[in-house]
């Protein structure tokens, strides 16, 4: 059983589309990140989202941490070729911060 | 500054050979972990080493190991390499164990096994 569930698992747009990505749980988290990798590279971590309901922004991304902070979405507006790669969330439980536990990523590819 | 590296990028063995992967550390992090990751998928938490001692390890059976030396780099040994080894193996360096610290990831190894 995969602790945190990502969907879509794929993704394939236009370039000027938006799209929303989701990291789910039955489990609570004291925070959440989002990485993006690029082909032949290691995961960036883009943002750490720690408070339930926050929302962060980084140009055209806005990610958000729900309330009960079991869940995140990652939201894209006017997607470009660039930010084409897999999305990848991962978290760390309330009360165990000893391991971060990984999404099985999103793959975003944005076509010209 | 300087990053997390790995070596080496790629690396073909058969079936039965053993393999090490090495990692340096980014300037000033004293803790390192790895990971396998499968083409597509998220990475899978082999194990993490802390001032030259194992530290948390996942799901892996013990052929699969590590070390870590007095400056924070680390290798990753496979022994009795299987073809589902085959994966791209990533380390990631942080200046604690506590998975809250931000870790930093070396672009890979890709080990493919025949």
């Amino acid at each position: 059983t995969q602790l945190l569930e990502q969907s879509p698992q794929f993704l394939s747009i236009q370039e000027g589309e938006n799209l929303t990505v989701y990291c789910n749980s039955s489990s609570v988290f004291s925070s959440l990140q989002w990485y993006r990798q690029e082909p032949g590279e290691g995961p960036v971590l883009l943002v750490t989202v720690v408070t339930g309901g926050e929302v962060k922004k980084l140009k055209r991304l806005t990610f958000q941490f729900g309330d009960a902070r079991k869940d995140s979405s990652l939201h894209i507006t006017a997607a470009q070729p660039g930010d084409t790669g897999l999305y990848l969330c991962a978290g760390v439980r309330a009360g165990n911060n000893r391991k971060l536990i990984w999404g099985l990523g999103t793959s975003l590819a944005v076509n010209p | 500054e300087t990053g997390v590296t790995q070596s080496p990028t790629h690396l073909i063995k058969t079936r039965g050979q053993q393999v090490t992967l090495r990692c340096s550390s980014q300037s000033g992090h004293n803790t390192v972990s790895w990971y396998q990751q499968a083409l597509g998928q998220g990475p899978q938490f082999i194990f993490q080493y802390y001032r030259e001692e194992e530290n948390g390890r996942g799901n892996f059976p013990p052929r699969f190991s590590g070390l870590q030396f007095p400056n924070y780099s680390s290798e990753l040994n496979v022994n009795a390499l299987e073809l589902d080894d085959s994966a791209l193996y990533l380390c990631a360096s942080s200046s604690g164990t506590s998975a809250d610290n931000e870790q930093f990831f070396g672009p890979g190894t890709r080990l493919t096994v025949l």
